[in-house]
């Protein structure tokens, strides 16, 4: 089965950009979707399909997919980007969520 | 507004049997596809079934292929799960989600999750 790989944890000074991957064989040639979710509250879609953003994200988050690696950037980090972030691929007719990575913002 | 509100976790012995339910608004439900997912206390999140948006394909994650049965009621507005043979392991807060975009007969490796329900939760001790 296809394996999402994140980093536990990440840490970012306040205004700063943090950068979160996901590792996947390949994954450069799938679709990646990213998830933002606070303590006690439902998943928020942030990015899809590598690098489009929803309407109500800020311009902050941005993604980017290539190789064996994806990547969630977010720029001039702020206290409320403290959260989980998940990536997620479909693959052989299953959804696949990385493990998720917790953001500190220092 | 957009919502989906999930009913019927509750504390069940280990091989009883559950239904949870998705009521969705704000949106015309038989045009999507529909998803549980499921997250176990302190854990990630992990995908547990879908079902297209005219309920005529459904997929389910080898942790509960065989025991968990998806459906809607497009007529109601309703998303179910149907568990069996639960086990501890299937302890966790139950998500409904629905596609991103519309008319995915299951097959969408494009589609995110854009909105989530607040989920509920099922606890399987004895």
């Amino acid at each position: 089965s296809y394996e999402l790989t994140q980093p536990l944890s990440v840490s970012v000074a306040l205004g700063q950009t943090a950068r979160i991957t996901c590792g996947g064989n390949n994954i450069g040639s799938k679709n990646v979707h990213w998830y933002q979710q606070k303590p006690g509250q439902a998943p928020v879609l942030v990015i899809y399909r590598d690098s489009n953003r929803p309407s109500g994200i800020p311009e902050r988050f941005s993604g980017s997919n290539s190789g064996n690696t994806a990547t969630l950037t977010i720029s001039r980090a702020q206290a409320g980007d403290e959260a989980d972030y998940y990536c997620q691929v479909w693959d052989s007719s299953t959804w696949v969520f990385g493990g998720g990575t917790k953001l500190t913002v220092l | 507004e957009v919502q989906l509100v999930e009913s019927g976790g509750v504390v069940v012995q280990p091989g009883g049997s559950l239904r949870l339910s998705c009521a969705a608004s704000g949106f015309t439900f038989d045009d999507y596809a529909m998803h549980w997912v499921r997250q176990a206390p302190g854990k990630g999140l992990e995908w547990v079934s879908l079902i297209s948006w005219d309920g005529g394909s459904t997929y389910y994650a080898d942790s509960v292929k065989g025991r968990f049965t998806i459906s809607r009621d497009n007529s109601k507005n309703s998303l179910y799960l149907q568990m069996n043979s639960l086990r501890a392991e299937d302890t966790a807060l139950y998500y409904c989600a629905k596609d991103i975009e519309a008319y995915c007969g299951g097959d969408c490796p494009l589609d995110a999750f854009d909105i989530w329900g607040q989920g509920t939760m099922v606890t399987v001790s004895s």
